[in-house]
């Protein structure tokens, strides 16, 4: 199917693990986003990439890992989870700044 | 740094009344402008953008949003909500191949 999934939908990891979130679009989009989501902020943005091998750092990258190997893949691995990271995690890609960018269904991530 | 402003965080509104949802965004030079509405545990999905020309913009569903250069603005209206509009919207803007989004107003429609 054409779009952008993520996965898994829902995580729940401990304190100090290492976790990884899956984004895949089928678009060929040039970029690639990775935003949180939390009550009173808004979306933030952690990390984005303009195009495969190009990835660069956001409002809140701190704590966060990106790759980005193929033109359709962006994951996003948090090292060693921290409490503070409990959070909705939102994939989007798009052409670039005069297009609008589409949006995964979200990954809903709680670190105890 | 970029910022946009959504004065409200909460809206309610009954059904069939007009709806205005504000929008400021900081920025001395063009930028491209978007309305985003997030259903409950959902993604976001466009619901306007502006990019030139016309600076009314409407959407499929009834909304429409204004761009007002001088007052840096963009908000959205609609003149007669229905109990499907509840959900959250975010402004957003586009600069420099990155988007800014505001913090969300939600939108409550009473029956």
């Amino acid at each position: 199917d054409a779009g952008i999934t993520q996965s898994p939908r829902y995580k729940i990891t401990e304190t100090g693990r290492q976790v990884t979130l899956m984004c895949h679009q089928t678009w060929s989009h040039s970029y690639m986003f990775w935003y949180r989501q939390d009550l009173g902020h808004g979306l933030r943005l952690i990390y984005y990439s303009a195009a495969a091998d190009i990835t660069d750092k956001g409002e809140v990258p701190d704590g966060y890992v990106v790759s980005r190997s193929k033109t359709e893949n962006f994951p996003l691995t948090l090292e060693s989870a921290t409490r503070s990271q409990t959070s909705v995690y939102f994939c989007a890609s798009g052409w670039g700044s005069n297009t609008e960018a589409f949006f995964g269904q979200g990954t809903r991530l709680t670190v105890v | 740094a970029q910022s946009v402003t959504q004065l409200d965080s909460q809206v309610p509104v009954f059904e069939e009344a007009p709806v205005e949802l504000r929008c400021n965004y900081s920025s001395s030079v063009s930028v491209y402008l978007f309305w985003y509405v997030q259903y409950p545990n959902q993604g976001l999905q466009l619901l306007l953008k502006y990019l030139s020309g016309s600076t009314l913009v409407e959407s499929i569903n009834g909304f429409e949003a204004e761009f007002n250069k001088s007052q840096t603005s963009f908000h959205l209206r609609k003149p007669s909500v229905h109990i499907s509009d509840t959900a959250e919207y975010f402004c957003a803007v586009s600069l420099g191949n990155q988007f800014y989004f505001g913090t969300g107003t939600s939108l409550t429609v009473i029956p």
